[in-house]
């Protein structure tokens, strides 16, 4: 079965650090790939996505995200965090194009002003 | 455009009442989801659908049961309510099979007493 594994679960950074969250899957033919954003008290909100193509992929407010197949990683990065990026993150994983979308258990970043 | 709308966005439930939580779309997509969200735990899917009439089981179904009788609607019932399914539940929906860009509703909190 299909499986996303997050490795930080809790991130402190002060503002304009650089960020890198990683997420591996277990899945080994075609994926599309995903990050998503929970801001406090809210619903989850589309950071980024992987289809195909160029597997460097920038998303919204300066995130990116580096699809490696031969690692099954798609891990976020931002260069410099800011305090309004405080926020939970999740890596989400659609694979062989079933439909079935599996999120991994999330990163708690918290930004420090 | 309303995107997907989730009522009740609150509910307290008594252990072994029943409810249903409801889910609508307006964009007319065919794949509809409905996930938990614990602490820790990132969101779990409970059960997915491909289409009006089609459904099926996710990572954590057992105590739940959906229905898809229109491509707007996907309904969660809770038959015989337990403290464990005491969680944030969230629909979201997407438009196919090859494009899994999950938008997401507002939520609903249950509270199993």
């Amino acid at each position: 079965a299909q499986s996303v594994s997050q490795h930080n679960h809790h991130v402190i950074l002060s503002e304009a650090a650089s960020l890198e969250l990683g997420c591996n899957y277990s899945y080994g033919g075609t994926v599309n790939l995903f990050w998503y954003v929970q801001y406090p008290g809210q619903h989850l909100q589309l950071l980024l996505k992987y289809f195909s193509g160029d597997p460097l992929v920038k998303g919204i407010k300066g995130f990116e995200a580096e699809f490696i197949k031969s690692k099954f990683s798609f891990n976020l990065r931002k260069p410099s965090v800011q305090w309004s990026d405080t926020a939970e993150y999740f890596c989400a994983v659609n694979a062989g194009n079933t439909g079935k979308l599996i999120f991994g258990q999330g990163t708690t970043l918290q930004v420090k002003p | 455009n309303a995107g997907v709308t989730q009522t009740p966005k609150f509910r307290i439930l008594k252990i072994g009442q029943s409810m249903t939580l409801q889910c609508t779309q307006d964009m007319n997509h065919n794949y509809m989801y409905w996930y938990r969200q614990d602490p820790g735990m990132g969101l779990k899917l409970i059960y997915y659908s491909v289409g009006a009439g089609i459904t099926d089981k996710g990572e954590v179904p057992n105590g739940y049961n959906v229905s898809r009788s229109t491509t707007e609607d996907f309904p969660l019932r809770l038959e015989l309510a337990a403290p464990s399914q005491t969680s944030v539940y969230f629909c979201a929906s997407a438009r196919s099979q090859t494009n899994t860009e999950a938008f997401f509703g507002q939520g609903t909190r249950l509270t199993v007493v």
